[in-house]
């Protein structure tokens, strides 16, 4: 089953406005962590911003915040006055632990196509 | 900032060849993942090596195996390539446990012809 679940293949925006890139996300483990990556067409993933589970206050990095509301088990992504170069694909990943031991890995969403109009 | 360095940015192999992937990660980050992303689609999880120890295993075909050496530096070793290899190969590594940071590579673009 899919652990997280990004529900928006495509998204466009007009420059200067906001973004709001939805992320649902499935664990029982009550500590948790949550991601978000950019991807550009040059293909690098570029590290955005982390929510913890336990994290008393929602995300901030820049232009770039996390909506996370854990009773609804979201992390929206939320970019302020979008910019020609945020045009990229953007993954929503969570730490998880791994079944076999003690180790931890990334999980990632399907990612959504942010494509920013001029 | 160091970041993880991945060599070689790009390569280009038959069928049937083998490749080496190196990936050299953050220094004091003690675990170093491998992950695959095929065109169009999100990085899936190979395997990942804890203070050069195996700590984990994913969806790897039994064609790769990777190993993490004593400087710390790791290496994706596929063989046998078909042409459902060609994918963006990447290494990450973090500081476990409870990582707030993943640092990626700038990833390793395999062709296979």
């Amino acid at each position: 089953a899919q652990k997280i679940t990004q529900t928006q293949p495509g998204m466009f925006v007009q420059e200067k406005e906001a973004v709001t890139l939805d992320c649902t996300y499935d664990t029982s483990d009550p500590s948790y962590g949550l991601f978000w990556y950019k991807q550009p067409s040059s293909g690098e993933m570029i590290f955005l911003i982390y929510q913890g589970s336990y994290d008393q206050q929602n995300a901030t990095e820049g232009r770039y915040s996390l909506n996370f509301q854990k009773a609804r088990k979201s992390a929206n992504l939320v970019i302020s006055a979008s910019q020609l170069g945020d045009s990229a694909m953007y993954f929503c990943a969570m730490r998880e632990l791994s079944s076999q031991g003690g180790s931890e890995k990334l999980v990632f969403g399907k990612g959504t196509k942010l494509t920013v109009n001029p | 900032a160091a970041g993880v360095i991945q060599s070689p940015r790009h390569l280009i192999k038959e069928k049937r060849e083998t490749a080496t992937l190196k990936c050299y990660p953050i220094p004091r980050h003690d675990t170093v993942y491998w992950y695959q992303q095929g065109p169009g689609q999100d990085p899936q999880f190979l395997i990942s090596f804890y203070e050069k120890m195996q700590s984990d295993k994913g969806s790897i075909p039994d064609r790769f195996s990777a190993q993490q050496f004593s400087d710390y530096h790791s290496e994706l070793n596929m063989s046998s390539l078909e042409l459902g290899d060609s994918a963006l190969y990447f290494c990450a590594s973090s500081a476990q446990p409870a990582a707030r940071t993943y640092t990626f590579g700038s990833g390793t673009r395999l062709t296979v012809v």
